[in-house]
């Protein structure tokens, strides 16, 4: 069964940069079939995307991100990864990583990591 | 890209049927069938329950169906269990890649 963690750090320091990793565990990234997704929720807020990466790397980002997104993939190791720079204390959030379906599921995050609470502060 | 507008909160009976509006525009719900909705408990991570406005994954009950009109997608909970309360988040494809949430509605069962 495929499952996906997130790990990194749980404190980062405003104007530093956030990084996280994602290792799926139970099938490959290098399916066709999915891209891989990042998902942030602020403490007591709704869900906004940041972006997905297929595993050749192509990227696609949050256009209210993108000049601070970076997500890339190392297939060797079944993981992918979020770079967030210059962040603030509104980046403060549960970071989840999901599968992305490309036809089934059409368009839609089918299976998701547990999530990893990132705290931007001093 | 604007979040998705979904209301605050809703609620009902058991075996009630409730129903979860998500408005957004001609650039993403209305342009395509490719809204989903997921369920979230407390301190859980999201759940998909439906996909491509109307399909359910394997193992998500029959109580639960999607449907779209316009610029506005649905989401409709039949029989109303007491498991069922959860906060819900749309969420739609919006071209060129790129993926728009909903607010998020609070389901409360009386």
């Amino acid at each position: 069964q495929l499952q996906l963690r997130e790990s990194g750090p749980g404190l980062v320091k405003p104007s530093e940069t956030l990084s996280l990793t994602c290792t799926v565990s139970g099938g490959s990234i290098s399916s066709s079939s999915y891209y891989w997704g990042w998902i942030r929720q602020p403490p007591g807020k709704g869900l906004e995307w940041i972006g997905s990466i297929y595993y050749s790397g192509i990227t696609y980002y949050n256009p209210s991100l993108k000049s601070r997104v970076t997500i890339s993939v190392d297939t060797s190791k079944n993981q992918f990864s979020l770079n967030l720079s210059s962040v603030t204390a509104a980046d403060t959030a549960v970071y989840y990583c999901a599968r992305l379906g490309v036809t089934s599921p059409g368009d839609a995050f089918d299976i998701w990591g547990q999530g990893t609470m990132v705290t931007v502060s001093s | 890209q604007s979040a998705l507008t979904q209301p605050a909160s809703v609620s009902g009976s058991p075996g009630q049927s409730i129903t979860i509006s998500c408005t957004g525009t001609s650039s993403d719900v209305g342009s395509y069938n490719l809204v989903s909705w997921y369920q979230q408990h407390p301190g859980k991570a999201p759940k998909l329950m439906i996909y491509e406005g109307s399909k359910r994954p394997s193992g998500v009950s029959n109580r639960f169906s999607g449907s779209r009109s316009g610029n506005t997608a649905s989401l409709t909970i039949s029989g109303l269990q007491a498991e069922d309360e959860a906060d819900y988040y749309c969420c739609s494809y919006a071209g060129s890649s790129t993926y728009v949430f909903g607010t998020g509605t609070k389901v409360t069962v009386l």
